[in-house]
């Protein structure tokens, strides 16, 4: 059982380059979400979906987007990366929404933007 | 709006207790409590549902006191492998729903 899984674990970008962190979960899990975790920051709400073809902002939204057209993956477009967006991304998971659910986290990617 | 923990940094030495705090501004329904280490993923330790609800694992417990809108982690006779990030995270109308976590607070356990 693989659990979620976040692709690349490391990327080098320079700014005005996009990309897209891939992540995929293989739990049927209909709460899927993105973090980004600053040092001193904590762990941040970028982008959430409660299902497929449903998405929404978190607190720091800008210069991200997330599309959902199947229940497993969830990816992340940098659309033109900045270096403020140097930060290491979480993918997170969880059955539902419902009360009681707990978070699977990915592995991370650790992104520089240059 | 953020949970705030306190404190940021706690070391210890092996065998002696801690205790993290969460509080919030906004009513709470739940907390949800995490453990990262370096380099790694958060993992989930547990999660309070209800106002006064305790729950334990192995020697970390925690309690929720939702009159007083915090929660706090307690860690007895610490052990090497608690060292980390401790995170609190507080959802919306008590589900996971837009989970918002705390700044965090990193323990040291040293021998």
């Amino acid at each position: 059982n693989a659990g979620v899984t976040q692709t690349p674990k490391f990327q080098v970008l320079k700014t005005g380059q996009s990309m897209t962190l891939q992540c995929a979960q293989d739990m049927n899990h209909e709460y899927m979400s993105w973090y980004r975790q600053d040092p001193g920051m904590g762990l941040r709400l970028i982008h959430y979906s409660v299902g497929a073809g449903i998405t929404d902002q978190g607190e720091v939204p800008n210069g991200y987007n997330v599309s959902r057209s199947t229940t497993e993956d969830f990816p992340l477009r940098l659309l033109s990366a900045a270096p403020s967006q140097t930060s290491v991304y979480f993918c997170a998971s969880s059955y539902s929404v419902g009360v009681g659910e707990k978070l699977f986290f990915g592995s991370g990617t650790q992104l520089s933007v240059l | 709006q953020q949970p705030v923990q306190s404190p940021q940094a706690v070391i210890l030495r092996e065998g002696e207790d801690a205790v993290i705090n969460c509080s919030s501004s906004k009513a709470l329904y739940s907390v949800h409590w995490y453990r990262q280490k370096h380099g790694e993923a958060p993992v989930f330790l547990m999660i309070l549902l209800k106002g006064g609800e305790q729950k334990g694992h192995d020697k970390i417990s925690a309690s929720f006191n939702e009159k007083k809108q915090q929660s706090s982690l307690y860690l007895t006779a610490s052990q090497l492998s608690y060292s980390g990030t401790y995170f609190c995270g507080t959802g919306s109308g008590g589900s996971n729903y837009k989970l918002t976590f705390g700044k965090g607070t990193l323990l040291t356990v040293n021998p």
